[in-house]
């Protein structure tokens, strides 16, 4: 039992390229989240999902997108990289319900230069 | 909308001292409150919750968190600190309108508070 994974752990992108940030999980939950976390901020939320096929958008969605296609997995796409985007990026899941604990990954650490 | 507070941003304490750690938040109904444990490098952890019933709950690794309805506080206490606490430490509090309408369990995180710990 994995729990949540996230890939990749660091990486260094230019200026207007694009990448996509994987997240999975193994615990059979049907709520997961993307979050960026700078230096003094805490966690913002930046979409979310509470199943397969349907996503929202959290507090700072611009620059982002998401799909969820399978119950298992929840990436985020960045289409034209800004510095404003360095940061590191944790995706949660949970089961159903606030009553439930979210499961982080290990974040991954992207710097936009 | 809801907001959590930490004033402290970072924290230093000698190890076997107490250690409490302070979360305000801005919530008008009864939230749902919770703390998380952020070591470095890693992604965060869940320390403890609480949602109704006694005000005084217990966690994982030695820690508790008293809820004060009339403080609007949540802080976070561990009677002896070991070297391995040494973290960042954040509050967080859940969205029940979000909850109701099953729209997402959503938390709103304070900005963490660092602990450093003294040999």
């Amino acid at each position: 039992n994995a729990g949540v994974t996230q890939t990749p752990k660091f990486r260094i992108l230019k200026i207007g390229q694009s990448m996509t940030l994987q997240c999975t999980q193994d615990m059979n939950h049907n709520y997961m989240y993307w979050y960026r976390q700078d230096p003094g901020m805490g966690l913002k939320l930046i979409y979310y999902s509470v199943g397969a096929g349907i996503t929202d958008k959290g507090e700072v969605p611009n620059g982002y997108n998401v799909s969820r296609s399978t119950t298992e997995d929840f990436p985020l796409r960045l289409e034209l990289a800004a510095p404003s985007q360095t940061s590191v990026y944790f995706c949660a899941s949970s089961y159903i319900g606030l009553y439930n604990e979210q499961f982080f990954g290990p974040g991954t650490r992207l710097t936009v230069l | 909308a809801q907001s959590v507070t930490q004033p402290d941003i970072h924290i230093t304490v000698s190890e076997g001292a107490s250690l409490e750690l302070r979360c305000n938040y801005s919530y008008g109904a009864t939230p749902y409150l919770f703390w998380y444990v952020q070591s470095p490098g890693q992604g965060l952890q869940l320390l403890l919750k609480y949602f109704s019933g006694d005000t005084l709950v217990q966690g994982i690794k030695g820690f508790e968190a008293e809820f004060k309805r009339s403080q609007s506080s949540f802080n976070l206490r561990k009677p002896s600190v070991h070297w391995s606490d040494a973290a960042e430490y954040f509050c967080a509090v859940g969205d029940l309108d979000s909850q109701e309408k099953s729209s997402g369990d959503k938390l709103t995180f304070g900005t963490g508070t660092r602990l450093a710990v003294r040999p």
